[in-house]
């Protein structure tokens, strides 16, 4: 079974300081995918990133960098320099070839950053 | 733009009612999702549905229902409406496995 894990449920920052989001999954397939999803208070759930299992090369957009590392069975969000626009609740999932290709989410976690 | 539209933004409907949360997306996706989601609770899958006329089951189907009887649209059913169901619905589509799920915006229900 899939199972991801975000052990920090709620951090509060200061804006500018930089903040990482930590994700941790389960699986035993050798194909999967993962995701990263941002929910603002308006509710809507927006796709930040994917990454394919077999590409460990970490990534940069902006302020935001995910690391991803197999050893570890982790895949990280960092926000660097946090602005306030960036309280949101953060979504990690994972994604195996199953029927109806479903999203293993993990708990989410609520970020604020305060001005 | 592609797009996933939940009919309601707010819903209030009273005990026992039947109520009908609509869903339709524009992408010709395969796969479509509901979810509620609960405070420390997280998004817990209710059902699914990777053609149409097909539906399985997620983690909570208890006092749900689906109906998909065209590819666009995926409808989730409340038998009888409980004050437990007051939450934040949210529909979501997919395609290919590599695809992640574009979700809607929600319905945030109340059961009063």
């Amino acid at each position: 079974a899939q199972k991801v894990t975000q052990a920090q449920t709620e951090i509060s920052v200061v804006e500018k300081e930089d903040v990482t989001l930590d994700c941790v999954y389960e699986t035993r397939d050798t194909t999967y995918y993962l995701f990263w999803y941002k929910q603002p208070p308006s509710g809507e759930l927006v796709f930040l990133i994917r990454r394919n299992s077999f590409d460990e090369q970490n990534e940069i957009s902006g302020r935001y960098s995910w690391n991803f590392q197999k050893s570890t069975s982790s895949f990280n969000f960092t926000i660097t320099a946090s602005q306030v626009v960036d309280s949101a609740v953060y979504f990690c999932a994972l994604r195996i070839n199953n029927a109806g290709n479903m999203l293993t989410f993990g708990g989410g976690t609520r970020l604020m950053v305060k001005p | 733009d592609v797009k996933v539209t939940q009919s309601s933004r707010y819903l209030v409907k009273r005990t026992g009612e039947k109520v009908f949360l609509e869903c339709v997306q524009d992408m010709d996706h395969e796969n479509m999702f509901w979810y509620r989601q609960d405070p420390g609770l997280g998004l817990r899958l209710i059902y699914f549905s990777y053609d149409v006329k097909m539906k399985e089951k997620g983690d909570i189907p208890e006092g749900y229902s689906v109906s998909r009887e065209k590819k666009e649209r995926f409808s989730l059913i409340l038998e009888s409406a409980s004050t437990n169901q007051t939450s934040m619905y949210l529909c979501a589509s997919s395609g290919q496995l590599w695809h992640g799920y574009t979700f809607g915006s929600g319905t945030r229900l109340t059961v009063v």
